[in-house]
């Protein structure tokens, strides 16, 4: 079955460590995505690409990083610059980001916990 | 101002009831509307999509959009237990070339039986 895998599903980072939250899609999807959600909160885009070797900063982008190698593949690495990283990650793909008419699927999160 | 608005929760509503979410956006270029479903603990999952005026309906679900008020609802008839979640409105705005969901804060639902 086509879909977003991310893993893992629960990740412990301590103080000053930098971590990758893993997002494989087969679902042939040009554009990808990266989500923050905090409890009780919307979600907050921190990357998305549209291409492969190609991606752009969301609006809250500061302490994290990404890369876009492969088409199937879209890594968020969260760094130690990002000071309040406890969150609810998700990920997302859609078949192409200049189409109005698709929504996003999503996989089913990373919950990262500060420790 | 924020890009998109959803009535203030908790809603909490009888079993069988109609529940009614509402939803504001600032942004006229906005041309797609999405309804997405959230279990506690869970990832979005997208239940309802709208890109004309008007109502569409889905089964239990109808989504109404109105493009002149900037205004997309949710309306869920019958409602059950099941139906207990944060529903979260999505508007698909011009991003130069690309075309991003913008997502609302969510309004959480409780069906009481």
């Amino acid at each position: 079955d086509g879909g977003i895998t991310q893993s893992p599903k629960y990740l412990f980072r301590k103080e000053g460590q930098n971590v990758t939250l893993s997002c494989e899609q087969n679902l042939n999807h040009d554009a990808m995505y990266w989500y923050r959600q905090d409890p009780g909160q919307g979600l907050r885009l921190i990357y998305y690409s549209q291409i492969v070797n190609d991606f752009q900063k969301g609006d809250i982008a500061e302490g994290y990083s990404v890369s876009r190698e492969k088409k199937e593949s879209f890594p968020l690495t969260v760094t130690s610059a990002q000071k309040n990283p406890t969150a609810f990650y998700l990920c997302a793909s859609s078949i192409e980001s200049g189409e109005w008419n698709y929504g996003y699927t999503f996989g089913s999160g990373t919950r990262l916990t500060v420790v | 101002q924020k890009e998109v608005e959803q009535n203030s929760g908790p809603l909490s509503v009888p079993e069988g009831a109609i529940a009614s979410l509402n939803c504001t956006y600032s942004d006229r270029g906005s041309q797609s509307f999405f309804w997405y479903r959230q279990y506690s603990g869970k990832s979005p999952e997208l239940i309802m999509s709208i890109y004309s005026n008007g109502d569409k309906e889905d089964g239990r679900f109808t989504a109404q959009l109105n493009k002149a008020s900037q205004y997309v609802s949710l309306l869920i008839r019958d409602s059950q237990p099941s139906d207990s979640a944060t529903y979260l409105c999505a508007v698909k705005t011009p991003r130069g070339s690309a075309r991003q969901l913008t997502f609302g804060s969510g309004t959480q639902l409780t069906v009481l039986p």
